[in-house]
């Protein structure tokens, strides 16, 4: 099971919006609706983000979203911050024999 | 309050055998998958599997299959990540996460970092 793809960093300054990719085939990303997504900043545990491509858990700003096309999910954070300055994983399901992976993780940078 | 608690640092040597603990409290503790994640110095996450305290059926990543052992004591809500014979490349944080009924890890613990080194 390869890891999903995504850019290795992403960029902008503050009130922005970006957008995070996270590319995987038809046997995970493609084939469920169950995309994760994890924020991680230095020396902390990560935190869920989005779950279920688009659902957000209680507590996480709604400048937070995530969506799905084919094999790519995306997270999109808007109106920027400085706290928003960390690593970013998606995770994706991959059916009961193989059930979960990752992203190859994506450091935002505030400008 | 939902948590997992992990178990402290460890430092080993290679050969050596290791079995780190990560206890459940706030939940029912065998109605819930718990999974393990690996990340290694400066790297990504990586699934290394899950356990269903429950009934203990448990699935293993390809990658972590045959490297280490997932094991859970649902009458101490703790499960557990074991080495027979640790490596320095076996160097890494390791978190414990619960698995919601959505497929998503929803609680993490603090992390176990794990040294191996002579």
């Amino acid at each position: 099971q390869s890891a999903l793809t995504q850019p290795a960093s992403v960029s902008g300054s503050p009130g922005q919006s970006i957008t995070i990719s996270c590319t995987g085939t038809s046997s995970d990303v493609g084939s469920y609706n169950l995309v994760s997504w994890y924020q991680q900043h230095p020396g902390k545990a990560p935190k869920l983000m989005i779950y279920e491509g688009s659902k957000r858990p209680s507590g996480v700003s709604n400048r937070f979203s995530g969506s799905k096309s084919g094999n790519t999910a995306s997270l999109t954070i808007s109106g920027l911050q400085a706290e928003d300055e960390a690593d970013y994983y998606c995770c994706s399901y991959a059916g009961s024999s193989s059930s979960y992976v990752f992203g190859t993780g994506t450091k935002v940078t505030v400008l | 309050e939902v948590q997992l608690v992990q178990s402290g640092a460890e430092v080993k040597k290679p050969g050596e055998s290791l079995k780190i603990s990560c206890k459940g409290s706030g939940y029912s503790f065998t109605s819930y998958w718990i999974g393990w994640v690996r990340q290694m110095p400066g790297k990504g996450l990586e699934w290394m599997g899950i356990i269903y305290p429950g009934d203990s059926d448990t699935r293993y990543s390809p990658s972590f299959q045959g490297q280490v052992t997932i094991s859970a004591d649902k009458s101490i809500s703790t499960a557990y990540l074991q080495w027979s014979s640790l490596k320095a490349s076996d160097t890494a944080m390791y978190y414990c996460v619960r698995i919601s009924g959505f497929d998503a890890f929803d609680i993490w613990g603090q992390g176990t970092m794990v040294t191996v080194s002579s």
